[in-house]
């Protein structure tokens, strides 16, 4: 049974840009979370989506957004990219009912310069 | 606000001593507490979780116990062994409502020493 897949692995963008990340959950698993990790400030919860609906959104500002497709497969995307959003971006899947475990994929690590 | 402390931040042990990190909780909500284990260049892998429901559990060398009265869980790691070197993360999250998202504790990077 395949992970989570996230695509591209590294990214490199210039302050001011936007950028769009990906995950592929596993196989029938129909949520999937998103989280910023930093050394400061550890992994912060961004957003979840279940059924291509946001169920959940952390304390990010608007910048931030994602969405999710018909076949699970999510997208987050950050725009005017700033110095200080240079993070591992990591998705996790989960079945998405109650007390259901969530799984990480290996993240996209997003360099701002 | 929610919010999940965990201590310490670093622990060193010898090869085959045993491993305890403990984190606390602030939301008394909290029903369901997974802990992960981060190795370098990876996503975290879920290791163990528990249930409000439970008091403990255990899977081989690895062990939580979870303390509902005093918003407390730990993690124990018997007869470490070097490749349980990594940074460990507790989590907490409302399984009713608010599934997916987990409040995560600071980590600890423990470092097993052969």
């Amino acid at each position: 049974k395949a992970g989570v897949t996230q695509t591209p692995r590294y990214l490199i963008k210039t302050r001011g840009q936007q950028v769009t990340l990906s995950c592929s959950p596993i196989s029938g698993h129909r949520s999937v979370s998103w989280y910023q990790q930093t050394p400061g400030q550890g992994l912060q919860f961004l957003f979840e989506y279940f059924s291509e609906t946001q169920r959940n959104k952390g304390n990010f500002p608007g910048r931030f957004s994602g969405r999710q497709f018909s076949n699970s497969r999510s997208e987050m995307n950050v725009s005017t990219l700033e110095l200080g959003d240079s993070a591992l971006y990591l998705c996790a899947s989960s079945l998405g009912t109650t007390g259901t475990e969530a799984f990480f994929g290996q993240g996209t690590r997003l360099t701002v310069v | 606000g929610e919010n999940v402390e965990q201590h310490p931040s670093t622990l060193s042990v010898q090869e085959g001593d045993s491993a305890v990190i403990k984190c606390t909780y602030s939301d008394s909500a909290s029903n369901y507490f997974p802990w992960y284990k981060q190795e370098l260049g990876k996503g975290p892998q879920l290791i163990i979780d528990i249930r409000s429901n439970v008091g403990e559990k255990k899977d081989q060398r690895i062990a939580v116990t979870l303390n509902k009265t005093a918003k407390h869980f730990s993690l124990h790691i018997t007869e470490t062994q070097p490749e349980d070197s990594a940074v460990y993360f507790c989590a907490a999250s409302k399984i009713s409502g608010n599934t997916g998202k987990l409040i995560f504790g600071q980590g600890t990077t423990l470092q097993v020493k052969p």
